[in-house]
């Protein structure tokens, strides 16, 4: 089975563009996670959705991020403009999403640099 | 304001020995906590987990134990080998029902051949 897919795997831009980062949650999972990692704060929790409607975006730093689940297959997050405290590396993750202790399957990452 | 924290950003341990990863947390409200692995260039992956109406669950040389009056949590991993080499991440769900985690900021072990 293919675990959660998230593309670019790398991405280098300029400040002030637009970055959009793509997600595939593992098939039948209905809870997906968007983190950032720095070295700072670990793994911060920017967004999560159940059922393809966000439910906290209370991570969310700033109105430059924005994400979307259109679908249960698909999830993406847009930064923009960017700036270069925005490089970090971004995980997807999803999980069952029960409600129960489940696990989060996490993606490989997408490690953005601004320059 | 960092609910779970990890204070030991780095751990040196010798093959065969002991290796024991701290994690605090703030929250009492906290009823689940997990610890995940990650190696450089992928994704953390599950590790093992405890229930706060334990305190202590065991998975082959892993074992979590769970001090809730001092809300502290601990990872033993026995013996170390070079392969468990990574960044350890504590984490914690805040509720029951909850599906988001907190999580720390990580602590790299290297075990040493």
């Amino acid at each position: 089975d293919a675990g959660v897919i998230q593309s670019p795997r790398h991405e280098v831009t300029e400040m002030g563009q637009e970055v959009t980062l793509r997600c595939k949650p593992i098939s039948g999972h209905n809870s997906l996670f968007w983190y950032r990692q720095t070295m700072m704060r670990g793994l911060e929790l920017l967004i999560y959705f159940n059922n393809n409607v966000p439910i906290d975006d209370s991570g969310m730093p700033e109105d430059r991020f924005s994400a979307k689940m259109p679908n249960a297959s698909f999830s993406t997050l847009k930064i923009q403009p960017s700036e270069p405290r925005d490089s970090a590396v971004y995980f997807c993750a999803s999980s069952l999403g029960g409600g129960g202790a489940d696990t989060q399957y996490f993606g490989p990452g997408t490690r953005l640099t601004v320059l | 304001d960092q609910q779970v924290k990890q204070n030991s950003p780095s751990l040196s341990v010798q093959e065969g020995r002991i290796s024991i990863l701290n994690c605090d947390y703030t929250n009492s409200m906290f009823d689940y906590f997990l610890w995940y692995k990650k190696y450089p260039a992928e994704g953390p992956t599950f590790l093992i987990s405890i229930s706060s109406i334990k305190d202590k669950n065991e998975d082959g040389r892993f074992t979590v134990f769970l001090n809730k009056s001092a809300k502290h949590l601990s990872l033993h991993i026995v013996p170390s080998q070079p392969g468990d080499s990574a960044v350890y991440f504590c984490a914690a769900r805040p509720q029951t029902g909850a599906n988001n985690l907190f999580f720390g900021t990580g602590t790299r072990l290297t075990v040493i051949p």
